[in-house]
This record gives C-alpha cells, sequence and structure tokens, in this order.
C-alpha cells in the first residue's frame, strides 16, 4: 500500500523569499514520486519527477526535489518565490513496477501563497 | 504542445441521470486514467485502462462507472445513474512508457 503526506495545507510565503513544500511518502515497494501544480479552474501540470535516477530533480519553472530514502521524503523547494507560483501543489507517488504504470495516489495538496 | 482535452467542460445533470464524460488522451499514449477531485478534497483514482481493457480500478470505480474506447481517440467515463455524492472534478489523464501523466483541464460535474 502507498500514501503521501503533505504537511501544511497551506503556506505563505514573500516574493523572493525561498519556497518548501513538504512531501513524506509510504510505499512498501520502490516509489517513483512526483510533483504537480493546479492553478485556479485549470488541470493538473507535471513538475517534476523521481524515476530511481538522480535523487535530486529539477523540474519547471525553477523547482526542484530531492529524493531521501531514509527519511521517506520529497521535498519541493524554489530558491526565490514569484508572484505566479502561486498555486495548489500536489504530491503523489506510485509504484515503480517494470514495464508497467501504475495508478497516482496523491496527497491532500497544499495551497501556496505568494505575498508581495 | 501535445495536450489532453475534456469535453464538457460543465455538466449539470439531475439525481439519476446517465452521463458521459469525454476526453482525448495525447495521441501516442498508451496508457489512460480517469480520476476525480471532490471539492475540497484530494484527487482519488478511479480508473486505468490499457490494451483495451481495464488494468486497475478503485473500490470508488462500482457497477455504475463504465470506461469506453470507442475509436482511436476517445477515451470516455460513464455514469450510469448518478448521485449527489458524484459531484466533483473529473480528470482524464494519459501516459507514455516514461511514467510520467499528463492530465485534462476536467470537467466539473454537477449532480442536482
Amino acid at each position: 500500500a502507498q500514501s503521501v503526506t503533505q504537511l501544511g495545507s497551506h503556506v505563505s510565503v514573500s516574493e523572493g523569499a525561498l519556497v518548501l513544500l513538504r512531501c513524506n511518502y509510504s510505499s512498501s515497494v520502490p516509489p517513483y514520486l512526483f510533483w504537480y501544480v493546479q492553478y485556479p479552474n485549470q488541470g493538473l501540470q507535471l513538475l517534476l519527477k523521481y524515476t530511481s535516477a538522480a535523487t535530486l530533480v529539477k523540474g519547471i519553472n525553477g523547482f526542484e526535489a530531492e529524493f531521501k530514502k531514509s527519511e521517506t521524503s520529497f521535498h519541493l523547494t524554489k530558491p526565490s518565490a514569484h508572484m505566479s507560483d502561486a498555486a495548489e501543489y500536489f504530491c503523489a507517488v506510485t509504484a515503480a513496477y517494470g514495464g508497467s504504470q501504475g495508478n497516482l495516489i496523491f496527497g491532500k495538496g497544499t495551497k501556496l501563497s505568494v505575498k508581495p | 504542445e501535445p495536450e489532453v482535452t475534456q469535453t464538457p467542460s460543465h455538466q449539470v445533470t439531475q439525481m439519476g441521470q446517465e452521463v458521459i464524460l469525454r476526453c482525448v488522451p495525447i495521441s501516442n499514449h498508451l496508457y489512460f486514467y480517469w480520476y476525480r477531485q471532490i471539492l475540497g478534497q484530494k484527487v482519488e483514482f478511479l480508473v486505468s485502462f490499457y490494451n483495451n481493457e481495464i488494468s486497475e480500478k478503485s473500490e470508488i470505480f462500482d457497477d455504475q462507472f463504465s470506461v469506453e474506447r470507442p475509436d482511436g481517440s476517445n477515451f470516455t467515463l460513464k455514469i450510469r445513474s448518478t448521485k449527489l455524492e458524484d459531484s466533483a472534478m473529473y480528470f482524464c489523464a494519459s501516459s507514455g512508457d516514461n511514467y510520467e501523466q499528463y492530465f485534462g483541464p476536467g470537467t466539473r460535474l454537477t449532480v442536482t
């Protein structure tokens, strides 16, 4: 069984400040991990993914995340927040079966606000 | 850039009516999914579809739900007899062989 916990349903940062959105996962098999972003009234857009290659993965819009197996974490960071980063962010996990494409298990999401 | 499209964007229906939600996945993708998001809650997996059959489904996906790929481009979700609790945003997604699922903009289903 797999699950995702996102700590903090709301995070507020000032423009230019560091963004840190936390995600912890639970998985009985090797996981693949993802971050998605959802802007108001839009669908989910893939930011980045971890699929057992480099543990530090870079995504779009300056975001990156680091897979830490010992901490079962996959936190999302961005060095300097921009107003356009205001959105809801979802962490998701799937099982890394060879050749299969499993369903995504999502966390509850973290709403990021950026103050001018 | 290729994208997943969904129609309609908003569907209002009465309880007990049948609805069909439509999706056009990215053309070279092989895996197709439906998810839903009840207002204020997290995104939940409903069903995945590969090689013209259901590969996985959640306990939400009961006998009232069905999926179909009627031709080479469309992927549909049918709810036979809608209930109030089916009101949600329904997302279609597709993926190739790289585990990246691309989501459509969603269909907001309102059951009255």
